[in-house]
Parts: C-alpha cells; sequence; structure tokens
C-alpha cells in the first residue's frame, strides 16, 4: 500500500495570509504512460469531501484560484494564496496510480 | 441536479449484514468509476471499492476482500455495497464518490452488540 505522509496535521492560518500543504509518497505516483493521479480534496466541518485539485496541479470544477497544486514524482503541494474563513476544514492528498487508492491523514486547516 | 444519495445504513450486530445503496443523477452514471470510501468516528478517509463503467472489474481494500461486494446497475444508475460478516472496526460513515470528483453526503453504519 502506498503512505502518503502530509505536513503538517495542524495548520493555524491568520485570514488573508497563505497556506501550504505538502504531501509525500512512499513511492513514485508516476503511471507508465506518464500520468500522476494525485488530488487534493477538501472536507469542511460536517460536509461531504469535494475535490480541490486533480492530477496535481489542475483546478476542479468551481474552485477559487486561490487554489493550486504542485509536484512531481512523490512530492506535492497545496497551496492557497489568501486564507478565507470558508477554508476551514480538513484537506487530504490522495493517490490513485496504484491500488488500494490511498489518502493522507489529513491536515486540519484553522483560523488563527 | 448532479448528486449522489446513499442510503441503507444503519446499527447491525457483529457478524450481520447491511446493503448500501447509491443513487446517482444529473450525470450518465453509465461512463463512470463507482467508489465506497469510509470514514470512521474520528479518522481520516479509507478507500473500501470500486468498480469500472459496465461493472466487470471490481477491486477491494485487503481489511473488507471476502466479506463485501461492490456491484452496479447502470439501468437504475446505482451502485451498491453489500457487506457481510461486519466487525466494530466497520462502523464509520460510508460516502459514494463519483471517481473522486463528486460525493455523496454518506450513510452511517455502526456495528455494536
Amino acid at each position: 500500500e502506498v503512505v502518503l505522509t502530509q505536513f503538517p496535521l495542524s495548520l493555524p492560518v491568520t485570514l488573508g495570509q497563505p497556506a501550504s500543504i505538502s504531501c509525500r509518497s512512499g513511492h513514485s505516483l508516476v503511471t507508465s504512460d506518464g500520468n500522476t493521479y494525485l488530488d487534493w480534496i477538501q472536507q469542511r466541518p460536517g460536509q461531504s469531501p469535494r475535490r480541490l485539485i486533480y492530477n496535481v496541479s489542475n483546478r476542479g470544477s468551481g474552485v477559487p484560484d486561490r487554489f493550486s497544486g504542485s509536484g512531481s514524482g512523490t512530492d506535492f503541494t497545496l497551496k492557497i494564496s489568501r486564507v478565507e474563513a470558508d477554508d476551514v476544514g480538513v484537506y487530504y492528498c490522495m493517490q490513485y496510480t496504484h491500488w488500494p487508492h490511498t489518502f493522507g491523514q489529513g491536515t486540519k486547516l484553522e483560523i488563527k | 441536479e448532479v448528486q449522489l444519495v446513499e442510503s441503507g445504513g444503519g446499527l447491525v450486530h457483529p457478524g450481520g449484514s447491511l446493503r448500501l445503496s447509491c443513487a446517482a443523477s444529473g450525470f450518465t452514471f453509465s461512463n463512470y468509476w463507482m467508489n465506497w470510501v469510509r470514514q470512521a468516528p474520528g479518522k481520516g478517509l479509507e478507500w473500501v471499492a470500486n468498480i469500472n463503467p459496465d461493472g466487470s472489474g471490481k477491486r477491494y481494500v485487503d481489511s473488507v476482500k471476502g466479506r463485501f461486494t461492490i456491484s452496479r446497475d447502470n439501468a437504475k444508475n446505482s451502485v451498491y455495497l453489500q457487506m457481510n460478516t461486519l466487525r466494530a472496526e466497520d462502523t464509520a460513515v460510508y460516502l459514494c464518490a463519483r471517481e473522486a470528483s463528486l460525493w455523496g453526503r454518506g450513510a452511517q453504519v455502526t456495528v455494536s452488540s
């Protein structure tokens, strides 16, 4: 099983400030045809998960451009350029290059 | 409206069975892989099973192999999870997901005597 390690696990951020979450994989997430199936998922309190970023760096439908994803191979990053109150929740990286698909432990973002 | 709605959760004794359903609407269901993901109380997300668009391919996480069965009915725009020989550690909210792009609100499954 591919282990995804996120850091930090807790992220207190001041409104309007940037935030960054890292995700490291125990195995390369690059497929034989060159794709990398690494997504970022947001789960607000009491809500269903929502996909923010797919295939490392593509924003999902309706996702503000404050959110961006980057990385390659085994190291990936989610950045929020200016944190808003609505961003409070838990953020997961998720890989579906290998079965079983796996999630990181989650990073809890809170407002300072 | 594009949505997924789970049903069939509940309280069951250890060793019992439960069948979850997920009804899809607002998109061409038969084009997508469908998934079940669970979230134990206070814990993160765990992928449980998935099924390919025509139902011919199914995969399971090791902890549920031989006990859970995923299936789908494209005519009814629905995916199912038959859960047998349930254990306390299967207690979780079970979420239906269309690949990773659309998620339901979940169904609570509690396994307890």
